[in-house]
């Protein structure tokens, strides 16, 4: 069954610092990949989104994320973390059938001032 | 653009009853799928809608059934509520179905099963 792993459920930095947040998937079959964003008491909200082509993706707010077949990774990176970034972040990717998106645990992160 | 709304935005139940919960899609999407978000998890994919036929389903028991109607709103049925079935139910819309299709999501509905 494919799976998504992001590693850290809670990501601390400082303001201005690098953003990484990782996510690692199992999958049989080249998959599309997907990160979201979820402000508190707002809807989730598509960031970037890999399907095909060049592999590294830019998405909103400053955002890009690398898919790395070789190590089954779609981390995400945001050079300058800024005050707004602090939300919860979703890695999803596309399951065996052309509709169910399998989604990882969360990563909440976390800007210090 | 109207975006996905739901409602209610809270429901309280207790275990054995049935709940009805509600979507309206955004302007132009013929799809809409499901997702129960449990605190602390990611959404789970309960199944998804496309122009009134469900178009697939994820690893939830028969007591959850949908319904989508002709302006392509949907509804999510629960019966025999259990305390697990407390989370936040996340409907998305999307222009057509197939999962590269961006998915817009609203503030979901939380439920709470005492």
């Amino acid at each position: 069954a494919q799976s998504v792993t992001q590693l850290g459920s809670h990501v601390s930095v400082s303001e201005g610092a690098l953003v990484l947040l990782r996510c690692n998937y199992s999958s049989s079959v080249p998959p599309y990949l997907f990160w979201y964003v979820q402000y508190p008491n707002q809807g989730l909200q598509l960031l970037l989104k890999y399907t095909t082509g060049a592999t590294l993706v830019k998405g909103i707010n400053g955002f890009e994320a690398e898919f790395k077949k070789s190590e089954t990774s779609f981390h995400l990176t945001k050079p300058s973390a800024h005050m707004s970034d602090a939300a919860e972040y979703f890695c999803a990717v596309s399951g065996n059938s052309n509709y169910q998106l399998i989604w990882g645990a969360g990563t909440k992160l976390i800007i210090k001032p | 653009e109207t975006g996905v709304t739901q409602s209610p935005t809270h429901l309280i139940k207790t275990r054995g009853q049935q709940v009805t919960l509600r979507c309206s899609s955004q302007s132009g999407h013929n799809t809409v799928s499901w997702y129960q978000q449990a605190l602390g998890q990611g959404p789970q994919f309960i199944f998804q809608y496309y122009r009134e036929e469900e178009n697939g389903r994820g690893n939830f028991p028969p007591r959850f059934s949908g319904l989508q109607f002709p302006n392509y709103s949907s509804e999510l049925n629960v019966n025999a509520l259990e305390l697990d079935d407390s989370a936040l139910y996340l409907c998305a819309s999307s222009r057509t179905s197939g999962v590269n299709n961006e998915q817009f999501f609203g503030p979901g509905t939380r439920l709470t099963v005492l």
